[in-house]
């Protein structure tokens, strides 16, 4: 394993359309997160797995947004309808599930709705 | 829910300057964790602090955690370019949050050579 792997890097779309995003986490790593940062801000909290099930979703993400990580590894988030508001990077992490560690991102997919 | 603060949100400093940054939560954490995000990069990992009070120290970098485990402190000793970056705290909650972070602003910190 190198890391965590998203993709796309770089996603262009209409407003309206809907877009999925991939994320690979660590092999090893039980937990995965999804994080949304804009510009002069940090990351902030859409959801969270450990292995499939969801444990937590923000309740500042609206209906539009999905996630699921349906075998435990690897998770997909999508966007429903997007919004020019729903762009943003989109960052993914992962940590082992015992005890307390730090997160390890990924490159993010850079999503802007026009 | 909670919520962490950061200040300030810029700091300019000459080569060889110190510099410090400051986090506050509205409640008591599980945790504390410390990223850097270079311009155009992603967070990575720093270090993180669970104990009251505790303090720990990477090279030039000295991390604190306060005794009521709400706030924290990042100071840099003698500054390089290399520091340039975003610093951000991340407050771990508890409970069924207890694996979640939740994000400060972030210090903006730019090194004049």
């Amino acid at each position: 394993d190198t890391g965590v792997s998203q993709n796309p890097r770089h996603k262009i779309t209409k407003r309206g359309q809907n877009v999925t995003f991939r994320c690979d986490p660590i092999s090893e790593h039980n937990r995965l997160y999804w994080y949304r940062q804009t510009l002069g801000q940090g990351p902030e909290f859409l959801t969270y797995f450990q292995n499939e099930a969801q444990l937590e979703k923000s309740r500042l993400l609206s209906d539009r947004f999905s996630a699921e990580r349906p075998k435990g590894s690897f998770s997909t988030l999508e966007i429903q309808r997007t919004e020019q508001g729903d762009s943003a990077m989109y960052l993914c992490a992962s940590s082992p599930h015992q005890g307390i560690y730090g997160y390890t991102f990924g490159s993010g997919t850079r999503l802007t709705v026009v | 829910g909670q919520q962490v603060m950061q200040i300030p949100q810029y700091q300019h400093v000459q080569e060889g300057e110190d510099f410090t940054t400051y986090c506050n939560s509205s409640t008591t954490l599980s945790n504390i964790q410390w990223y850097k995000q270079r311009p155009g990069g992603h967070p990575v990992f720093l270090i993180q602090l669970v104990k009251s009070g505790e303090v720990k120290k990477q090279k030039r970098l000295t991390f604190q955690f306060g005794e009521a485990k709400k706030n924290s402190s990042l100071h840099i000793t003698a500054t390089q370019t290399t520091d340039v970056g975003t610093y951000f705290c991340a407050g771990g909650g508890g409970g069924t949050s207890y694996g979640k972070l939740t994000f400060g602003q972030g210090t903006i910190l730019t090194v004049h050579p």
